[in-house]
């Protein structure tokens, strides 16, 4: 099974701030890479795909980098409707797995 | 509006059964496949089960296969999640999402999920 290691696994920042959370999968998966973003009490919401495509809708401040087996998330500009949980998701085989998760905290 | 609605889930003894429903509409449902997607109270993503958009592929992961079986109907626009032998570890809110068949898209639409608690 691929395992994917996020970090890190809680992130205090100030709104403004340039944010980055990253991803590394115990092997290659290409771009085969996802992030997703959950509000507590709510199911994930797609923000990345591919590594690096933004989902349709979603604010441009994010932004996703990688491949192989290193990947990056990032927000350019945190601002107070992030505040929310990171996941990564590896999609190149089964079983598909996820990342621990980020908790992100605004200071 | 493209949504994905689950039902089914509840409060079950150790070793009972629920069949868990996700129901697509929006969209064409059968251009999709399906992901069932669990999260424990307080814990992060499981996945859990994949079947492609005419059911001749389907998978599980280890913590779950032989307990549970995936099916889909496509003329319903629905799948489902027969869930057996239940353990404590299978308490969680299950999701479903789609899954554009190569793989490439990531899961862009979810439900809201249903809460299957197992509590004697």
């Amino acid at each position: 099974d691929i395992q994917l290691t996020q970090s890190p696994s809680f992130l205090s920042a100030s709104v403004g701030d340039r944010v980055t959370i990253t991803c590394r999968a115990s092997q290659g998966i290409s771009s085969y890479l996802a992030w997703y973003q959950q509000e507590p009490g709510r199911a994930p919401k797609l923000l990345i795909y591919a590594a690096s495509t933004l989902q349709s809708g979603v604010p441009s401040r994010f932004s996703g980098s990688g491949s192989g087996t290193d990947f990056t998330l990032t927000i350019s500009s945190l601002q107070p409707d992030d505040i929310a949980t990171y996941f990564c998701q590896q999609l190149k085989s089964f079983p598909y797995t996820f990342g621990q998760g980020t908790k992100l905290e605004i200071k | 509006e493209v949504q994905l609605v689950e039902s089914g889930g509840g409060l079950v003894q150790p070793g009972g059964s629920l069949r868990l429903s996700c129901a697509g509409t929006g969209f064409i449902f059968t251009s999709y496949s399906i992901n069932w997607v669990r999260q424990a109270p307080g814990k992060g993503l499981e996945w859990v089960s994949y079947i492609s958009r005419s059911s001749n592929t389907i998978y599980y992961a280890d913590s779950v296969k032989g307990r549970f079986t995936i099916s889909r109907d496509n003329a319903k626009n629905s799948v489902y999640l027969q869930i057996n032998s239940l353990r404590d570890g299978d308490t969680a809110v299950y999701f479903c999402a789609t899954e554009d068949p190569t793989g490439d898209y990531g899961m862009d639409v979810w439900g809201q999920g249903t809460t299957v608690t197992v509590s004697s």
